[in-house]
């Protein structure tokens, strides 16, 4: 089974901060194909989980340009720049190469 | 525009069953893969399995093999998830979700809470 870690598991930060959150998988994401599937959402209380990046690197409809994602292989990155209070919440990472993995997920909260 | 509407909260008896379910609108299932995802209480996302609703094939992360049961009714547009043998350990919130791009969920439903308790 492919096992996905993030971290941090918190990351306390003051609105205009850059964050970066990572994303590791036990197995490399590239299929045979040379398509590699990870994706991130973000998560608020009381919502449902919004699409954010998909294929490592692609902003979904209406996702803000300070989201970003890169990596390759088994290493991944989101990075959000000139943090909003609308950016608060869970961020997960989702392996969908090997069957679906999410990460453990990190909390982004005020300082 | 798209749509995925759940059923409401489930109270539900230990050992009980409960069908749980996801009605599409602004799309056709058949075109998509659908996903069910878990969140037990201050816990993270889960994958639980996903169905092609054109055939009804459906693959299972292996924790809920036995456990969950997923189909679809393309007629209504909608896809339902079956828990059996409930536990408290199965009290979560439950999302479905549209898989889109790259293997990515674009639309989730706005989840079921389901509670296990006698």
């Amino acid at each position: 089974d492919v096992v996905v870690t993030q971290t941090p598991l918190s990351l306390p930060v003051s609105f205009g901060d850059q964050v970066s959150i990572s994303c590791r998988s036990s197995q490399s994401l590239a299929n045979s194909y040379g398509n590699t599937y990870l994706s991130w959402y973000l998560h608020k209380p009381g919502q449902s989980p919004q699409l954010l990046i998909y294929g490592i690197s692609n902003r979904f409809s209406g996702v803000p340009d300070r989201f970003s994602g890169s990596g390759s292989g088994t290493d991944f990155t989101l990075k959000i720049s000139t943090i909003k209070p609308e950016d608060l919440g869970m961020y997960y990472c989702l392996q969908g190469t090997h069957q679906y993995t999410f990460g453990g997920g990190t909390k982004l909260e005020i300082k | 525009e798209v749509q995925l509407q759940q059923s409401g909260a489930e109270l539900v008896r230990p050992g009980a069953l409960v069908k749980l379910s996801c009605k599409a609108s602004g799309f056709n299932i058949k075109d998509y893969y659908m996903h069910w995802v878990k969140q037990r209480p201050e816990q993270g996302l889960e994958w639980i399995g996903w169905i092609d609703p054109e055939n009804g094939n459906t693959i299972y992360d292996p924790k809920f093999q036995g456990k969950a049961s997923i189909t679809a009714d393309t007629s209504s547009n909608t896809a339902y998830l079956q828990l059996s043998s409930l536990t408290s350990e199965d009290t979560a919130v439950y999302y479905c979700a549209r898989e889109g791009y790259g293997s990515s969920y674009n639309y989730w439903g706005q989840g079921t809470t389901l509670t296990v308790s006698s």
